[in-house]
């Protein structure tokens, strides 16, 4: 019962340096997001997909990019890390009733 | 577009004294509500969640949650805290029509004192 699998859970990277976190859910759930964690400001929703080849924009995707060319997987990249990207990121799938079901989360460190 | 005010960013209780926890939300349509628990260095879980019908919601862990349509609210409470309640609480409001649009609140620190 893996549930929702985030990789790596840490990460160090430098200003400019393209990042991706990857994401894999074994429920076969149609919906996938990725949020980031910033203190003061709760969950931010950056993009969801609602199912493999439909992805859209969400509360803040400015320098982010994601892909879902399987059900299972919703890699989200930083094409060219900034420091304002510090921060934890979190990996989710929703079945029907809407709840979330969050990975373990990705803490992502900007130099 | 729904939104969600948690009040107060920390609580802190004694052991054995009630929990209450503040959420407001704001929303165009019936809203379906969530509260979720995260632990240190782990994701969120669900705790309860308030779709339709009882207004009073049981969770897990006896946390239970009462929808108040009137005031906007859907505070949480658990009758006695214990040590292994200590963790952050989010308050999360989501469009029943939009299943893309979960919004969450900035998050209420729980303490339990011994």
């Amino acid at each position: 019962d893996a549930g929702i699998t985030q990789s790596p859970r840490y990460k160090i990277t430098e200003t400019g340096r393209q990042v991706t976190l990857m994401c894999h859910q074994t429920w076969s759930h149609s919906y996938m997001f990725w949020y980031r964690q910033d203190l003061g400001h709760g969950l931010r929703l950056i993009y969801y997909s609602a199912a493999a080849d439909i992805t859209d924009k969400g509360e803040v995707p400015d320098g982010y990019v994601v892909s879902r060319s399987k059900t299972e997987n919703f890699p989200l990249t930083l094409e060219s890390a900034t420091r304002s990207q510090t921060s934890v990121y979190f990996c989710a799938s929703s079945r029907i009733t809407g709840e979330l079901f969050f990975g373990e989360g990705s803490r992502l460190t900007v130099l | 577009a729904q939104s969600v005010t948690q009040l107060g960013s920390h609580v802190s209780v004694s052991e054995g004294a009630l929990v209450l926890l503040r959420c407001n939300y704001s929303s165009s349509v019936p809203p379906y509500l969530f509260w979720y628990v995260q632990y240190p260095n782990q994701g969120l879980q669900l705790l309860l969640k308030y779709t339709t019908g009882a207004t009073l919601v049981k969770g897990i862990n006896g946390f239970e949650a009462e929808f108040k349509k009137s005031e906007t609210s859907f505070h949480l409470t658990k009758p006695s805290a214990h040590m292994s309640d200590a963790a952050e609480y989010f308050c999360a409001v989501s469009d029943p029509y939009n299943n893309n649009d979960m919004r969450f609140g900035a998050g209420t620190r729980l303490t339990v004192k011994p």
